[in-house]
């Protein structure tokens, strides 16, 4: 089946440094992809839907400058967390599909514990 | 737009019980509906979806969900409960309007106990 690797699984970083999470699709072409981020006991919140070679669509009140996705090829997404700071500490999770797929489901990746200190 | 309700944000459940998790939706075109779980800190791994077909799904682990339109529920049951389906499972829609774009419920929050 359709696997999706997200790495890291759990990174600590200085504030004010920048993080960088890869998302894969292993075993087939993820023409788009989802970002999520999620708080202790709280649901998914979708941050930003990214599409191979084109800019991230971002939701509402998510900053684009400080969560920057590059979608580069059909099997690699990255979100990078810039100047992070201890609010930023997260589980971010990461979903792909491709075309055709769309609303047969989704594949997620194994999430990033993000911890700023 | 498109919504889902998940009507108990944690269940308690005996082992070899069967396990009820209530699911509610509102989408203005004809919805995908999906049930995932999430063990700690472990990214989503799907049990079921509709996509109009069968209207009773069968997914993994014994669970399985029936789509009632005229209710706009999509609950989730499993006849006996195992301790390793403790875990968050997330109810979602997806619509045709949406782009593809999931809308997850709250969670709820299944203990299982001996």
């Amino acid at each position: 089946g359709a696997v999706v690797s997200q790495h890291p699984s759990r990174v600590i970083c200085k504030s004010g440094t920048s993080v960088k999470i890869e998302c894969r699709s292993l075993d087939f072409q993820a023409t788009t992809m989802f970002w999520y981020r999620q708080f202790p006991k709280q649901s998914l919140m979708l941050m930003a839907t990214s599409n191979e070679g084109s800019k991230a669509t971002y939701e509402q009140g998510v900053e684009k400058d400080k969560f920057l996705i590059n979608h580069a090829s059909l099997t690699l997404s990255t979100l990078t967390v810039t100047s992070a700071h201890p609010e930023d500490s997260s589980f971010y999770i990461c979903s792909a599909s491709s075309a055709g797929q769309i609303n047969y489901g989704y594949t997620f990746g194994s999430g990033t514990r993000l911890t700023v200190v | 737009a498109q919504s889902v309700t998940q009507l108990d944000s944690h269940v308690s459940v005996s082992e070899g019980t069967p396990v009820l998790l209530r699911c509610n939706y509102s989408s203005s075109y004809s919805p995908s509906l999906f049930w995932y779980v999430q063990h700690p800190n472990k990214g989503l791994q799907l049990l079921l979806k509709y996509t109009s077909a069968a209207t009773l799904v069968k997914g993994i682990n014994g669970f399985e969900a029936e789509f009632k339109k005229s209710e706009t529920s999509f609950h989730l049951t499993k006849p006996s409960a195992h301790m390793s389906d403790a875990a968050e499972y997330f109810c979602v829609v997806s619509g045709s309007d949406s782009w593809g774009k999931l809308q997850f419920g709250a969670g709820t929050q299944v203990v299982v106990t001996p």
